[in-house]
């Protein structure tokens, strides 16, 4: 069984240009979160989904940020516009059922840097 | 409002010494608790958690933490450091049955020496 998988692991993108970040969740887990950490920061959450339901979206930004969990295929968290802020490591992680005695499980990241 | 703080940024250690790190939270329930490392570069691993019972709780790599309720701690202990130790340790916390949201403290780096 495959753990979580984001892609690209780095990607690089100019200033004004658009992001797309890639998580495959672990077979048979229906829950992705989505974090950021900043440099030097620890892991701030971003967004909790489940397939084609937002249901937490509380730490995203209010403008540029969105995210999918479509119904087949990865979740993909999306950042318009990117500007040198946005530059951080996204993580994802999966959980196969909601709260009580489960654990997330977290991906590599993908690394993005704003140029 | 719920927070997790680790007041050590960075610490350095013998190898072979032993090793305390320290995580102290803030949360209106019963947290779930957890301990995860991340090696640079790369994501994080999973150490150890706390969800109930035992307040001492044994984790991967030789690592172990104690629930404190009365203190709202959550410290890790490892008897004897490795090199292969020298990394950043997060310690977090959750415990809603709705999400399994979790909020992390900034970290601790952890430095070891021969």
């Amino acid at each position: 069984n495959a753990g979580v998988m984001q892609n690209p692991r780095h990607l690089v993108r100019r200033r004004g240009q658009e992001a797309r970040l890639r998580c495959s969740p672990m077979k048979g887990h229906s829950h992705v979160y989505w974090y950021r950490q900043l440099p030097e920061e620890g892991l701030k959450f971003m967004v909790y989904l489940q397939k084609e339901n937002i249901i937490d979206e509380s730490g995203m930004p209010k403008e540029r940020f969105s995210a999918e969990f479509p119904k087949e295929g990865p979740s993909i968290l999306r950042i318009q516009q990117v500007v040198r802020g946005d530059s951080a490591a996204y993580f994802c992680a999966s959980s196969p059922t909601l709260g009580g005695d489960t654990e997330a499980f977290f991906g590599q990241g993908t690394r993005l840097t704003v140029v | 409002a719920q927070s997790v703080t680790q007041p050590d940024i960075h610490i350095t250690v013998s190898e072979g010494a032993s090793l305390e790190l320290r995580c102290n939270y803030s949360y209106g329930a019963t947290p779930y608790l957890f301990w995860y490392v991340q090696s640079p570069g790369q994501g994080l691993q999973l150490l150890l958690k706390y969800f109930s019972g035992d307040t001492l709780v044994q984790g991967i790599k030789g690592f172990e933490a104690e629930f404190k309720r009365s203190q709202s701690s959550f410290n890790l202990r490892k008897p004897s450091v490795h090199w292969s130790d020298a990394a950043e340790y997060f310690c977090a916390v959750g415990g809603s049955y709705n999400t399994d949201k979790l909020i992390f403290g900034t970290g601790t780096r952890l430095q070891v020496f021969p």
